[in-house]
């Protein structure tokens, strides 16, 4: 089936630097990827939705300056935090839809701790 | 706008016994309904999904859900709960109109006791 692998499955990082995670679709074209936050025991709230050669769409109250979202290809996709504060510490999952009645292919998530 | 309702933050049942978990959704068009599994630090697996045809819908693991448009529910179910089954569970819906964004529910953690 459809996988898509997310790198890396954690990461710490000083307060102030900045950390890229990427998603790559393996096995198919990903001509859409969403990008979820989620706080412990708490649900996923969508970020922001890429698609491929466009600019992301940001949901409202994401800041699109700190959260860079790259999709230059049809497999891969990246998440820039930039200027990272420990509030940033968060589980960030992607997840690539394709065109067709694919549904949606989820990658394993990246722990981000910044300290 | 779409939004999903899950009753329960917590659901306790023993092994073997009957899992129910709820899901209630909002849309003015019936939109395609999942349900999800996801383990402490890792990404969300499927377990079943509905978007058209037959309304009770089979999944992994045996679990099943049955898609209720007149109670606008989409409750997930299993016969008998193994303790692998110990898990957060997200209900979530997107829009008909191709595979858009998902709006997920706040969740339900299964707790299965020996």
């Amino acid at each position: 089936g459809a996988v898509v692998s997310q790198h890396p499955s954690w990461v710490i990082c000083k307060s102030g630097t900045s950390v890229k995670i990427e998603c790559r679709s393996l096995d198919f074209q990903a001509t859409t990827m969403f990008w979820y936050r989620q706080f412990p025991k708490q649900s996923l709230m969508l970020m922001a939705t890429s698609n491929e050669g466009s600019k992301a769409t940001y949901e409202q109250g994401v800041e699109k300056d700190k959260f860079l979202i790259n999709h230059a290809s049809l497999t891969l996709s990246t998440l820039t935090v930039t200027s990272a504060h420990p509030e940033d510490s968060s589980f960030y999952i992607c997840s690539a839809t394709t065109t067709g009645e694919g549904g949606y292919t989820f990658g394993s998530g990246t722990r981000l701790t910044v300290v | 706008a779409q939004s999903v309702t899950q009753l329960g933050s917590h659901v306790s049942v023993s092994e073997g016994a009957l899992v129910l978990l709820r899901c209630n959704y909002s849309s003015s068009v019936p939109p395609y309904l999942f349900w999800y599994v996801q383990y402490p630090n890792q990404g969300l697996q499927l377990l079943l999904k509905y978007t058209t045809g037959a309304t009770l819908v089979k999944g992994i693991n045996g679990f099943e859900a049955e898609f209720k448009k007149s109670e606008t529910s989409f409750h997930l179910t299993k016969p008998s709960a193994h303790m692998s089954d110990a898990a957060e569970y997200f209900c979530a819906v997107s829009d008909r109109r191709g595979f858009q964004k998902l709006v997920f529910g706040t969740g339900t953690r299964l707790l299965v006791s020996p």
